[in-house]
């Protein structure tokens, strides 16, 4: 089983609410990424949890918010989002961190900020 | 810091042609390179990867790729396409270190949207 589940598919919120992204494997993988894709453009690097560690894109503004509550499971925060947030929302996972691992990706929350 | 150009942003072929997609990327070491497919309203599907050895590799779905090292290019081929090879294709470069706290970061290509005419 290769399969990265993400939910919700779509969400659509206001510029003052408070909204999370959950991301699930249970391949046993011990590094796991959000990413953001807006449309016509590549995905874009947000964060990576592994072995608990959290890397940050520095570009990210801090209205993203992410949490592993375990290794299985990711979350992505989200508060004060403004308009421009509105994107495709991906997580993935590998079995470690190097570039060996492959990565597997979800299919994405589709998000919309009014 | 690394860069990845995919000079095509639409690329039609007929069912059945020969496909070649270009990648041109930018990194001071040895880089990691992968293909990856994404279908509409889907998450992307890794193809295939070189990290070093043989500079032609096989991927997933009929796929292959060849690095050369001495154009910076790692481009991806078919020999005879399929209608359900149209999607959006991305070429990735990933860099060690690239992030604060240490992690790695993969860099995206903008992507070559391919059509396949029956």
């Amino acid at each position: 089983d290769t399969e990265v589940t993400q939910t919700p598919k779509h969400l659509v919120m206001g510029m003052t609410n408070k909204k999370s992204l959950k991301c699930e494997q249970h391949m046993g993988h011990r590094a796991m990424y959000w990413y953001k894709q807006k449309a016509k453009k590549p995905p874009e690097l947000m964060f990576v949890y592994s072995y608990e560690k959290l890397s940050i894109n520095e570009s990210v503004p801090s209205r993203f918010s992410p949490e592993c509550p375990n290794s299985s499971l990711l979350n992505l925060h989200l508060h004060a989002l403004q308009p421009e947030d509105s994107a495709l929302y991906l997580c993935a996972s590998s079995q470690g961190r190097s570039f060996t691992d492959t990565q597997y990706f979800g299919p994405g929350t589709r998000l919309t900020v009014l | 810091a690394q860069s990845v150009t995919q000079p095509d942003i639409h690329i039609t072929v007929s069912e059945g042609a020969s496909l070649e997609l270009r990648c041109n990327y930018s990194y001071g070491a040895t880089p990691y390179l992968f293909w990856y497919v994404q279908s509409p309203g889907q998450g992307l599907q890794l193809l295939l990867k070189y990290f070093s050895g043989d500079t032609l590799v096989q991927g997933i779905k009929g796929f292959e790729a060849e690095f050369k090292r001495s154009q910076s290019s790692f481009n991806l081929r078919k020999p005879s396409v399929h209608w359900s090879d149209a999607a959006e294709y991305f070429c990735a470069v990933g860099a060690e270190g690239g992030l604060t706290g240490g992690g790695n970061k993969l860099t995206f290509g903008t992507g070559t949207q391919l059509k396949v005419e029956l």
